[in-house]
């Protein structure tokens, strides 16, 4: 159970276009969805915090118009990387919560924009 | 700045080896600490959810124990098998911190057959 797929798992885009990453809870409804970055030889790093309904909060130097986050069901969670430069390839993941404690991952999603 | 540090940063262990590695985190405004093991093109995997200072939880051969006064947590794997390969992921929760984690960078785990 609580398992969270992404969507797509890499993508390669040119510069100044948008990419949107899906994020699904498919066996069960997510309160609030969290959306990750890694960049290489780093931690993972909180970018928003997205409830279902409801405006995402986003974390300290997050840009919310370049990293806009959808939460439009309580299965579904989208992040669109907005005019992506070759800045913004990374590792992105996200993950869906139940209650306060555990987070369900997805397997990420590796952005390269050439 | 809230800092955790996970050592060592990579390990190699035989087949059948006991091994163990350190999470360190701030021992001020404690709420909650998160171990995941996180396996090469997979979702990260939830260990343990450790709140109680002198916790210890176990599955199978993994165990992990938890001293918030002084702010470490040790991960322990008992007799090592080659599918235990994988980073061990550490992340902190601060009281009143709305549930972020703060990650820790891993410890790389191979364990040779």
């Amino acid at each position: 159970g609580a398992v969270v797929s992404q969507h797509p798992s890499w993508v390669i885009c040119k510069s100044g276009t948008s990419v949107k990453i899906e994020c699904r809870s498919l066996d069960f409804q997510a309160t609030t969805m969290f959306w990750y970055r890694q960049f290489p030889k780093q931690s993972l790093m909180l970018m928003a915090t997205s409830n279902e309904g409801s405006k995402a909060t986003y974390e300290q130097g997050v840009e919310k118009d370049k990293f806009l986050i959808n939460h439009a069901s309580l299965t579904l969670s989208t992040l669109t990387v907005t005019s992506a430069h070759p800045e913004d390839s990374s590792f992105y993941i996200c993950s869906a919560t139940l209650s306060q404690e555990t987070q369900y991952f997805g397997p990420g999603t590796r952005l390269l924009v050439l | 700045i809230l800092n955790v540090e996970q050592s060592p940063q990579s390990l190699h262990v035989q087949e059948g080896d006991s091994t163990n590695f350190t999470c360190s985190f701030p021992s001020s405004n404690f709420y909650a600490l998160h171990w995941y093991r996180w396996e090469t093109a997979k979702s990260p995997e939830a260990l343990f959810v450790m709140t109680l200072n002198g916790d210890e939880k176990k599955k199978g051969r993994i165990s992990a124990t938890l001293n918030t006064k002084e702010g470490y947590s040790y991960l322990y794997i008992k007799g090592s098998q080659p599918e235990d390969s994988a980073t061990y992921l550490c992340a902190f929760i601060r009281a009143g911190n709305n549930r972020k984690l703060i990650w820790g960078l891993g410890t790389s785990l191979a364990v040779n057959p």
